[in-house]
Parts: structure tokens; sequence; C-alpha cells
């Protein structure tokens, strides 16, 4: 089991707003990145740090920590934002740890 | 644009030792603050991480993988390997190859991965 968890599944209608989250203690010290996985395809790095997006990412996908909580926010969804979302960080020990992924339909 | 690619074999016998090497292009391995990782997603599962090794070759392992893994790089060939020894049917995943960066402006993140290759233990 991994020490930072994720809802399994959430749902958005098409052009709403949808919050994704990772729970573990170690965000309260280390920084977590997010990442995208389309169906058959690599992940993707989308968010790090406090809230920085990599070139080519919409600025509708957005992030923030609070104690030990990490969103990515997808403001207005599209259609293909619809994917898995995983969280990565450290754990306790401070080894690099994946969150369980959160699988994201645009309904 | 950095690129990266795994290589090899894509069906391995149980208790053998699976291979992989993952060559970088448009980047060295040798640049301060990146580190290059193995990522393994086993069919319909998550993310895991394998390991991940510095240019000079200090490697961190996965502690559920560490008696089992090593991870090596080759500056000379711009090119680091992953070593799974004694393999069983639960290690059939994707395989991922990724560049790590640990600079003030990427924050520890994963920012390139290579397009992944399936490995199966069968015999």
């Amino acid at each position: 089991s991994s020490e930072l968890t994720q809802d399994p599944a959430v749902s958005v209608a098409l052009g709403q707003t949808v919050r994704i989250t990772c729970q573990g203690d170690s965000l309260r010290s280390y920084y977590v990145s997010w990442y995208q996985q389309r169906p058959g395809q690599a992940p993707v790095l989308v968010l790090h740090g406090y809230n920085k997006r990599p070139s080519g990412i919409p600025d509708r996908f957005s992030g923030s920590t609070s104690g030990n909580t990490g969103s990515l926010t997808i403001t207005g969804a599209q259609a293909e934002d619809e994917a898995d979302y995983y969280c990565h960080s450290r754990d306790s020990s401070g080894n690099r740890v994946f969150g369980g992924g959160t699988k994201l339909t645009v309904l | 644009q950095v690129q990266l690619q795994e290589s090899g074999p894509g069906l391995v016998k149980p208790s053998e030792t699976l291979s992989l090497t993952c060559t970088v292009s448009g980047d060295s391995i040798s640049r301060d603050y990146y580190y290059w990782g193995w990522i393994r997603q086993s069919p319909g599962k998550g993310l895991e991480w394998m390991g991940t090794v510095y240019k000079s070759g200090s490697p961190n392992y996965s502690p559920s993988l560490k008696s089992r893994v090593t991870i090596s790089v080759d500056t000379s060939k711009n090119h680091f390997s992953l070593n799974l020894t004694s393999v069983i049917a639960a290690d059939t995943a994707v395989y991922y190859c990724a560049r790590f960066c640990s600079t003030n402006t990427c924050y520890e993140a994963f920012d390139i991965w290579g397009q992944g290759t399936m490995v199966t233990v069968s015999s």
C-alpha cells in the first residue's frame, strides 16, 4: 500500500471544476508532483513544486498543498482530461512513492 | 528535445534476471541535479517507483525491491540500466525509465519519461 492516498475515481461534468487530492504526512515536508496518464500512454508531468506547470500544460491545471493534502484542480475540465492522475512525493522514510492513482471521468 | 528509450527482452523466464537499458538522447546523463530512474506498472495497476541513480552511481532503491534490484549508469554511453533478479510472474509490467530533476526550478519531479516497455515473466 502507498503512503500517499488518492480517491480511486472522480467524475466531473464537461466544463466544470474538479479537485483531485493526495493525502500523506510526508506532504508536510516534501514537494508533490502530479502526472497524467492516458490509456496506453506513458505518464506526463502536469504539475510540480508549489504550482508549476511544465511547458505545454494548459493553465486550467493548478495545484496547491495544505497540511498533509496536495491537490490538483482542473478548472473547466475538457474531454481530453479524462485520464488517470498520480501524485508523487516521498514517504516517511524519504523514499520516492506514488499515490495509488485517481481515474478521472469527464461526463 | 530530450528523449528516453527503453530496450531489452520482452519475455523473461521465472527465476531469471530482467535486464533493461534506457538510452538518453538530447541531454547528458552527467548533468548536475538530474537523476535517472525506473518506474513500473503492472497490468491494470498504479505506478511503482523502483529506484533512482545519479551520475556518480549512488542509487536509491524501493525498500520492497532492494534485495533484487540494481540500477547503474554508464556515462560513456549516456545510458542507464535496470537489473531485477529472481523474477516471478508478479514482475510482469510495463517498465518506464524517466529523468528526475532536482533543481530549484523543478522541485523534484519526473519530468521526462520513456514510452515504456512491456516485460512478461513466463516460462
